[in-house]
């Protein structure tokens, strides 16, 4: 089963606007990670932020988050057209060494 | 290598057969995924591998679907007798080992089964 749900399902802004997406969880981490995917196929890492870290950032990419509330935030600021694709959280759950990746959103950049 | 490498492509197969997918991770990580990705969704678990131990094998949607890792290398995904609904991207993933570190993903099998 899933264990993240990302919001929106889909999000489209105009280049030069921030575009923020949410992430929801179900049960206590060790760790979150953020991916990209273009195309359906492979995805590509962007950041990770351990269950002690509560901000993090990484060039236009700024994550946060609140364990109490099991969710987590990616802000991308200043968007630009290379910037859509499909965006995921992954959790990997205390106890576990798996990651469990969250339904996505997807994200349209105008230009 | 490079990075991970999964073959075949593509592959379409007919409902029944079994078929066979591959995964090399990147030299000397000792931890590897595998997820499935249907159309339009999320990456569903299927199986972990780390090192030596005993894989999560938790996230296997039936007694059809197998994988194995060879010499902590290589691994194999096989899925037998397919149905339609197996129909999807299945994506493979390695990191240097369990823990904060991020997972570099192959650009995965489309299994077509008509």
């Amino acid at each position: 089963s899933q264990q993240g749900e990302e919001d929106p399902q889909a999000l489209s802004i105009q280049e030069g606007e921030n575009a923020t997406m949410n992430c929801s969880y179900k049960t206590s981490i060790n760790n979150l990670q953020w991916y990209r995917q273009n195309s359906g196929r492979g995805l590509v890492h962007l950041i990770l932020i351990r269950s002690n870290e509560r901000e993090k950032h990484s060039g236009r990419l700024r994550v946060t988050l609140d364990t109490s509330k099991k969710s987590s935030s990616l802000l991308i600021t200043a968007s630009r057209a290379a910037d859509t694709a499909s965006y995921f959280c992954a959790t990997n759950p205390s106890g576990t060494y798996k990651y469990i990746f969250g339904t996505g959103t997807r994200l349209k950049v105008l230009a | 290598g490079a990075g991970v490498s999964q073959s075949p492509s593509n592959k379409v197969t007919e409902k029944g057969k079994d078929v066979e997918l591959r995964c090399d991770p990147i030299s000397g990580h000792t931890a590897l995924y595998w997820y499935r990705q249907s159309l339009g969704q999320g990456l569903e678990f299927l199986i972990y591998f780390q090192g030596n131990s005993a894989p999560d094998k938790s996230g296997l949607p039936s007694d059809r679907f197998s994988a194995e890792r060879t010499g902590g290398s290589v691994s194999t995904l096989t899925i037998q007798r397919t149905q339609q609904e197996d129909s999807a991207v299945y994506l493979c993933a390695s990191s240097p080992t369990f823990g904060a570190y991020e997972a570099f993903f192959g650009q995965g099998t489309r299994l077509t089964v008509v």
